[in-house]
């Protein structure tokens, strides 16, 4: 069975550092891109880039560039999104999601990770 | 980036209606435009990928057409689990984008 499994919700202040992960099993993780999706509450859904575990390629949007970090450590099926320097305005669902390649649609998504930054 | 755009914002439906959602890119796509249906507190799910490819396990009554800038998604006899937000999302150029959303309510 396919599973992308995530961290767990996160309180944060504005300024501390994050890091959330995304576990995947049930396939090969390294043939898969594993990309990153903001939601906030309420709102609709941004693609903030993805990545191949294979060979750690990756491709952000413009909107996320310098932003956030998107990782990988194949050798544990994990997929990582980082901030160094959190905002309020970071406050929202982050899902990660696979795709079989660049271009294919998103077939499977993870549960999501809650992340709120407020003082 | 390419720009989707999506009508009606809102829908309400009774059961048993027919639902239409048009998705509209801001340059030619191709196919490369897939539908996913997101019910609250879930994540989304692949309903249509490719304009008009069905997706084992999703029910018959969803279906897509289109290509280039204009998509467009079917519910054919609207059921009462199928209230939800539906958003279409291009794969075509990166940045990838979505629409923003349809929600479909159940009357």
């Amino acid at each position: 069975e396919v599973q992308l499994v995530q961290s767990g919700a996160e309180v944060k202040k504005p300024g501390e550092s994050l890091k959330i992960s995304c576990r995947g099993s049930g396939y090969n993780f390294a043939s898969y891109w594993t990309g990153w999706v903001r939601q906030v509450p309420g709102n609709g859904l941004e693609w903030l880039g993805t990545i191949y575990p294979a060979d750690s390629d990756t491709v952000y949007s413009p909107s996320f560039q310098g932003q956030v970090t998107i990782s990988v450590d194949k050798s544990i099926s994990t997929a990582y999104l980082q901030w160094s320097s959190l905002k309020a305005s970071d406050t929202a669902i982050y899902y990660c999601a696979r795709r079989y390649t660049k271009y294919s649609p998103i077939d499977f998504w993870g549960q999501g990770t809650l992340v709120t930054v407020s003082s | 980036e390419i720009v989707l755009t999506q009508s009606p914002d809102f829908q309400s439906v009774t059961p048993k209606e027919n639902v239409t959602i048009s998705c509209r890119a801001s340059q030619s796509i191709g196919t490369s435009l897939h539908w996913y249906q997101q019910k609250p507190d879930q994540s989304p799910n692949l309903l249509i990928k490719f304009a008009s490819q069905s997706i084992p396990g999703v029910p018959s009554r969803f279906s897509g057409s289109g290509s280039g800038t204009d998509f467009t998604l079917t519910i054919n006899s609207l059921e009462a689990e199928d209230a939800a937000a539906y958003y279409c999302h291009q794969s075509y150029n990166v940045p990838f984008t979505f629409g923003p959303g349809t929600k479909v309510e159940i009357k």
